[in-house]
């Protein structure tokens, strides 16, 4: 059972373009939502996390909403550029409830056209 | 700087050897993971260690075996390697349990 659900697998966007990665995810308990970027022959990089606490956080270009009614959270890469073109993964866990391991989305590989 | 560093870079060996890889971390962190990364699959936790002495499975952890004696390395072996293990292997780190990851570069390994 995929208990968080990533899409698309992939996207296209033309530069100066928004970049939207959805996850939606099944167990309530989760309270940690990080996104990980990673580009070709790298590993993951921790490109940034919210808690259930807010709805929105914002880095530079980068922005995670929070719904935590519908269950679902979501990137945003707002006036996306070709070095942006990497990997996406979402994940979920739940420290405060003890279970500390993640669970990841399968991925969205995005690529940005000049 | 701090880094975690995972070698060989890529690997190839042939089905039934029993192949090592390495991961060194300079962080200080007590958390350590090693996941694999197949198309398709996203990334998949095999074993993971809270600490010197401690390892735990993960979902995907047949055929493979951890050991943590020190708080910077967490080495991974595979038994009798199989072609099914051919992957991407990363492992990765962090500073405590409700914190993100630091991940290595990889090591690619094939089975022949």
């Amino acid at each position: 059972q995929q208990q968080v659900k990533q899409s698309p697998q992939s996207l296209i966007v033309q530069k100066g373009g928004i970049s939207i990665i959805n996850c939606a995810y099944e167990n309530t308990a989760f309270d940690y939502f990080p996104w990980y970027q990673q580009f070709p022959g790298k590993g993951p990089a921790l490109l940034i996390a919210i808690r259930p606490d807010v709805s929105e956080k914002k880095e530079g270009r980068f922005t995670i909403s929070f719904n935590k009614s519908a269950k679902q959270f979501s990137l945003h890469i707002m006036d996306s550029q070709p070095g942006d073109s990497a990997t996406y993964f979402c994940a979920a866990s739940s420290p405060s409830g003890g279970s500390y391991i993640p669970t990841f989305g399968r991925g969205t590989s995005l690529i940005v056209h000049p | 700087d701090a880094e975690i560093t995972q070698s060989p870079r890529h690997k190839i060996t042939e089905t039934g050897r029993q192949v090592t890889l390495a991961c060194h971390q300079t962080w200080n962190h007590n958390n350590m993971f090693w996941y694999r990364q197949d198309l398709g699959h996203g990334l998949r936790l095999i074993h993971y260690s809270y600490g010197v002495q401690d390892t735990n499975k993960g979902e995907v952890s047949d055929g493979y075996s951890v050991s943590r004696s020190n708080t910077e390395d967490l080495p991974l072996t595979l038994e009798s390697a199989a072609s099914s293990q051919t992957s991407v292997y990363f492992c990765a780190s962090s500073e405590n349990r409700a914190a993100g990851y630091t991940f290595g570069s990889g090591t690619r390994l094939t089975v022949v």
